[in-house]
């Protein structure tokens, strides 16, 4: 299996400019996490899918922020309009189940630059 | 306040030496602490999982130990590797369910020649 597959790997936009971050989870993992990584606050859990369903979107920051997963092998998180302070490394993630041994697979993560 | 601390915040070591990372939580109810590694540009990856009745884990040059009467996790490195440069990042899980695990922010482990 290749993993949890995300891209781009890098990006960097100009504020107010929207973005868009893509994953693509493991085959076979029902659940889909999205992380926001930054030096001062480590790693946040922004949303998560079962199913495709979101269940947990309270991590999302405001309303700029918005996430979906159309299908099983594919989930968006979207920005817009950007911000600087939005200049972080997201991560997006997949895993079987929710239970608390349960292992997450993280992709290699997407790192914004937002100027 | 569930809260996850880690330290050193960096550490820079010689190649052959070991180390220990700390880890101080006051996550409450404890199910598991679980310590990952996260090389440069990469996302993490698990290296050991401790329940509240296992105080030691062992994988390969990795220990980890943990004591949940005062709340305590370390990680210790034996005989260190250039591989072994990486953040370690202290996760603790509060029980089932994604918005119950709380993060560490990391210790960014530097290993020179």
């Amino acid at each position: 299996d290749a993993g949890v597959i995300q891209s781009p790997r890098h990006e960097v936009t100009e504020m107010g400019q929207e973005v868009t971050l893509r994953c693509k989870p493991i085959s076979g993992h029902d659940y889909l996490f999205w992380y926001r990584q930054t030096m001062m606050r480590g790693l946040e859990l922004l949303i998560y899918f079962n199913n495709n369903v979101p269940i947990d979107d309270s991590g999302m920051p405001e309303d700029r922020f918005s996430a979906k997963m159309p299908n099983a092998s594919f989930s968006t998180l979207k920005i817009q309009p950007s911000e600087p302070r939005d200049s972080a490394v997201y991560f997006c993630a997949s895993s079987t189940e929710t239970g608390s041994r349960v292992t997450q697979y993280f992709g290699p993560g997407t790192r914004l630059l937002v100027l | 306040k569930n809260q996850v601390e880690q330290s050193p915040q960096s550490l820079i070591i010689l190649e052959g030496k070991n180390c220990t990372l700390q880890c101080n939580y006051t996550v409450s109810p404890f199910s598991n602490l679980r310590w990952y590694k996260q090389d440069t540009g990469r996302g993490p990856v698990s290296l050991t999982i401790m329940t509240f009745s296992e105080n030691t884990k062992s994988n390969g040059r990795y220990t980890a130990t943990l004591d949940a009467d005062t709340k305590q996790s370390s990680l210790h490195i034996t005989a260190s590797q250039l591989s072994d440069s990486a953040s370690y990042i202290c996760v603790v899980s509060a029980g089932d369910g994604a918005n119950n695990l709380f993060f560490g922010t990391g210790t960014r482990l530097t290993v020179i020649p």
